[in-house]
């Protein structure tokens, strides 16, 4: 089975600290990774899908990279209001019923 | 574009009655919606999948006659806990897929805003 581990689980940053999430993944046909960001008592929103090695995609101050074996998750002069838990979640399955399988998120908090 | 809503946002409910809970794609078809059972501090546990118009598919350990999931259209899903019990107090999350390739929206699953049942 898909197992998707998510390092650190907390991390603490001064505002403008750049840093990485790391999330590592073993799947037999990566189907897509994704990051999601999730508010306290809110759902998960969408950030990015990766689908092969070398990709990289950004947005404002995230940039998320993949490799073959893990992903990273780049923040870059983070602001307090990126204070959220990340989630990283590969998919599995074949075609139709594709679902997600979820890491256990890495808790961001970034202090003015 | 890709709004998903959750009605209700929180429910309290008493020991034994049964609630149902709402999971609309407002701007987009969703041929596939999931549903997901979150702790306080962990993550997201997929309870089930269902597809438009047929039956849902459960994921192991999760009782199918204790957790009524329907699919009626490809903007609503409904997920009914029956006779709750305070072991079912959780946090509740829907998320759909779309359909709607030519909006450009690819296959990722957009979530709703959660709900909060508390079973007293």
């Amino acid at each position: 089975e898909d197992q998707v581990t998510q390092s650190p689980e907390a991390l603490r940053l001064q505002e403008g600290e750049s840093s990485s999430l790391n999330c590592s993944y073993t799947v037999s046909g990566l189907r897509g990774l994704f990051w999601y960001r999730q508010d306290p008592g809110k759902g998960p929103e969408f950030l990015f899908t990766l689908y092969s090695a070398g990709e990289e995609k950004e947005k404002e101050r995230l940039k998320a990279t993949l490799t073959k074996k893990e992903s990273f998750l780049h923040i870059t002069a983070p602001k307090p209001e990126d204070s959220a838990t990340y989630l990283c979640a590969v998919r599995e399955g074949d075609t139709g019923f594709q679902k997600l399988v979820f890491g256990t998120g890495t808790r961001l908090l970034v202090s003015p | 574009g890709a709004v998903v809503s959750q009605h209700p946002s929180r429910v309290i409910c008493k020991s034994g009655t049964s609630v149902k809970i709402e999971c609309r794609s407002l701007d987009f078809q969703a041929t596939t919606m999931f549903w997901y059972r979150q702790f306080p501090k962990q993550s997201l546990m997929l309870m089930a999948t269902s597809n438009e118009g047929s039956k849902a598919t459960y994921e192991q350990g999760v009782e199918k006659d204790k957790f009524l999931i329907n699919h009626a259209s490809l903007t609503l899903s409904t997920l009914t806990v029956t006779s709750a019990h305070p072991e079912d107090s959780s946090f509740y999350i829907c998320s759909a897929r779309g359909a709607d390739w030519t909006s450009g929206l690819g296959d990722e699953q957009f979530f709703g805003p959660g709900t909060r049942l508390t079973v007293l």
